[in-house]
């Protein structure tokens, strides 16, 4: 099956760039998603399709996706960015949505 | 405006079965579909399956395939989940998410039901 992984945790001053990776075996052929948690709330979609953005959302959030290694980058990170963020795939060899273990940022 | 929102929390004997709502609105119900992710306390997300809106095919996420019961009510617009021969370990917070067909991202969520299962 297919396994994702993240860094459990990023660490990043105010106004500095966060980028949080999810990596697996070529994930670059795959449409990758990222979702934003903060304490006590449901999942916000922040990025789709490896880079897309859905309304509302912020232009400092940005995707890419290559080779083994997709990327959610977070550009002039704000106090309110302090989340959990998730990515997530459409494993097609099983037909399962599957997410990535998660990556706490903190801002410092 | 898309809304997804979800029945109140349940405590549940180990062995017993819960069902979750998630009642939806400000969209066509049938030209989506409706994901089920779980989420154990302190932990990540986990998929349980979908369901299409449309005409009520499912795919269940293997480790859940033998006690998972998703459905869908077209006249209420709203969505079900019955998780059958509860154990502790299934204490978390469920989730309701639209997605569009089964690959497709999750845009919109409810606001998650809490189910805790204690003796």
């Amino acid at each position: 099956s297919y396994v994702l992984t993240q860094p459990p945790s990023v660490s990043v001053a105010p106004g500095q760039t966060a980028r949080i990776t999810c990596g697996e075996s070529n994930i670059g052929s795959k449409s990758v998603h990222w979702y934003q948690q903060k304490p006590g709330q449901a999942p916000v979609l922040v990025v789709y399709d490896d880079s897309d953005r859905p309304s509302g959302i912020p232009e400092r959030f940005s995707g890419s996706n290559s080779g083994n290694t997709a990327t959610l980058t977070i550009s002039r990170v704000e106090a309110g960015d302090e989340a959990d963020y998730y990515c997530h795939v459409w494993d097609s060899s099983s037909d399962h949505s599957v997410f990535g273990p998660g990556t706490k940022v903190n801002v410092l | 405006q898309v809304q997804l929102v979800q029945s109140g929390g349940e405590v549940k004997k180990p062995g017993a079965s819960v069902r979750v709502s998630c009642k939806t609105s400000g969209y066509i119900f049938t030209s989506y579909g409706i994901n089920w992710v779980r989420q154990a306390p302190g932990q990540g997300l986990e998929w349980m399956g979908w369901i299409s809106a449309y005409n009520g095919d499912t795919n269940y996420a293997q480790q859940f395939q033998d006690r998972v019961t998703m459905t869908t009510d077209t006249s209420t617009n709203t969505a079900y989940m019955e998780l059958r021969s509860l154990r502790s370990d299934d204490t978390a917070v469920y989730y309701c998410a639209r997605g569009l067909v089964e690959l497709y991202y999750f845009d919109y969520w409810g606001q998650g039901t809490l189910v805790t299962v204690s003796s």
